[in-house]
């Protein structure tokens, strides 16, 4: 089956607009989790959805990055009035959503995000 | 909140030969999840191996192994027979089940050269 699907695959934009990066999730799997990966570093945890609801999102950096997940397939990950800050990589997982077990996260390819 | 450090930047190995990739981490939690992911220039991270923390035996996958250190709160894996295909950034995880969410901690990576 298909894996983890992320739209665009590269993004540039100027500094202070709006962007959206589009997540496919594997088909039923109930997890879906945004990390960001600056150059040279691992990557950071920024929101967790069970379902349609976030059920984490303290890795949020501030209130410029939301995300939705209306459906609790798709997710969209909105940065408004970007920072030359906000270039990086943006990885998007899934995984089935079992608490507790051994749920393995399997990512997609990112979006590599780059604020001019 | 936990940390996950990985000491070695860069590491490198013949082909054929075995290397160790060092991961330490810090937790106060008893019961968690280690995993080793490997990231190619594609950007996709790709599982390899994954521990539990209340399993005394160590994970294999294969060529890959793991020495899992609980009270030492070390983690490093082993590769054996290295092969050309094995060169990547390679990122040992946390998993963190703390209030429900389950992210992934990760460490900055280490990467690894694999020389004919």
């Amino acid at each position: 089956g298909a894996g983890v699907s992320q739209t665009p695959s590269n993004k540039v934009t100027e500094k202070g607009k709006y962007v959206e990066l589009r997540c496919d999730p594997i088909s039923g799997h109930t997890a879906l989790y945004w990390y960001r990966q600056s150059l040279g570093q691992g990557p950071e945890f920024l929101i967790y959805f069970q379902g349609t609801g976030a059920a984490d999102d303290s890795g949020l950096p501030n209130d410029r990055f939301f995300a939705v997940r209306p459906e609790g397939s798709v997710s969209t990950l909105k940065i408004q009035r970007t920072e030359r800050g906000d270039s990086a990589v943006y990885l998007c997982a899934s995984s089935q959503g079992g608490s507790g077990s051994t749920d393995t996260q399997y990512f997609g390819p990112g979006t590599r995000l780059t604020v001019l | 909140a936990q940390t996950v450090t990985q000491s070695q930047p860069e590491m490198s190995v013949q082909e054929a030969e075995t290397v160790t990739l060092s991961c330490t981490y810090d937790t106060s939690e008893s019961d968690y999840y280690l995993f080793w992911y490997k990231q190619p220039p594609s950007r996709q991270m790709i599982l390899v191996i994954r521990q539990e923390a209340y399993k005394q035996q160590n994970a294999t996958e294969n060529r890959f192994s793991v020495n899992f250190q609980k009270a030492a709160k070390s983690f490093s894996l082993k590769i054996s027979d290295s092969q050309l295909g094995d060169a990547a950034m390679y990122f040992c995880a946390y998993r963190s089940w703390q209030g429900g969410s389950e992210k992934l901690v990760f460490g900055k990576g280490t990467k690894l050269t694999v020389n004919p």
